[in-house]
């Protein structure tokens, strides 16, 4: 079955630290990954996407992310998180072969103490 | 210009209502989706429309109908509330899956 885990449910960090959240997916054909954010009472926002290329991509607000194929893993980073990104954080896998559905993980929060 | 707009933003009703929440997207986007959001922030698929025809439709009570006058308009239309509706809904929109989905802002439903 395609499903996506995160491994991190809540992470607590100060600002200027560093970032990395954990992406693993269970698929089976050619995938395409992402991050979506989800500040405190908003919609989800595109942070990076993969899908061919490059397994390292970079996204907006410092934000990028590595695409390990043998480890099935899209693990997100940042060198040093602000106040501001403070927010829930989905990674997200569709393919070739479930006709566009975008499965989500269950979603990691981070909040980052000033 | 919002991308994709839904309608209301928050929703609260008895159970047994039926009510609709409404979306619009000015993407030129093909395929629109309806998501729904627990309270524990899984995020779940619930249907999918591409150019007007249902092509995902998840294992969801017959009670949520989806309807797409266009290939710009998704609606849910919800009969017979229940306690256990009560989540935010989102609605995307998407040219090709691989690009992403844009998302609406959501509609927090809440059943009393």
């Amino acid at each position: 079955a395609q499903s996506v885990s995160q491994h991190n449910h809540h992470v607590i960090l100060s600002e200027a630290a560093s970032l990395e959240l954990g992406c693993n997916y269970s698929y089976g054909g050619t995938v395409n990954l992402f991050w979506y954010v989800q500040y405190p009472g908003q919609h989800l926002q595109l942070l990076l996407k993969y899908f061919s290329g490059d397994p390292l991509v970079k996204g907006i607000k410092g934000f990028e992310a590595e695409f390990i194929k043998s480890k099935f893993s899209f693990n997100l980073r940042k060198p040093s998180v602000q106040w501001s990104d403070t927010a829930e954080y989905f990674c997200a896998v569709t393919g070739s072969s479930n006709t566009g559905k975008l499965i989500f993980g269950q979603g990691t929060t981070l909040q980052v103490k000033p | 210009d919002t991308a994709v707009s839904q309608t209301p933003k928050y929703l609260v009703t008895q159970m047994g209502n039926d009510k609709s929440i409404k979306c619009e997207q000015n993407l030129g986007h093909d395929t629109m989706y309806w998501y729904k959001q627990d309270s524990k922030k899984f995020l779940k698929i619930m249907f999918s429309y591409n150019n007007k025809e249902l092509i995902i439709n998840e294992t969801v009570p017959n009670r949520f109908s989806p309807k797409s006058p266009d290939k710009a308009h998704l609606n849910l239309h919800i009969n017979s509330l229940e306690l256990g509706d009560s989540a935010v809904y989102f609605c995307a929109s998407s040219q090709e899956a691989v690009y992403g989905y844009t998302f609406g802002s959501g509609t927090r439903l809440t059943v009393v």
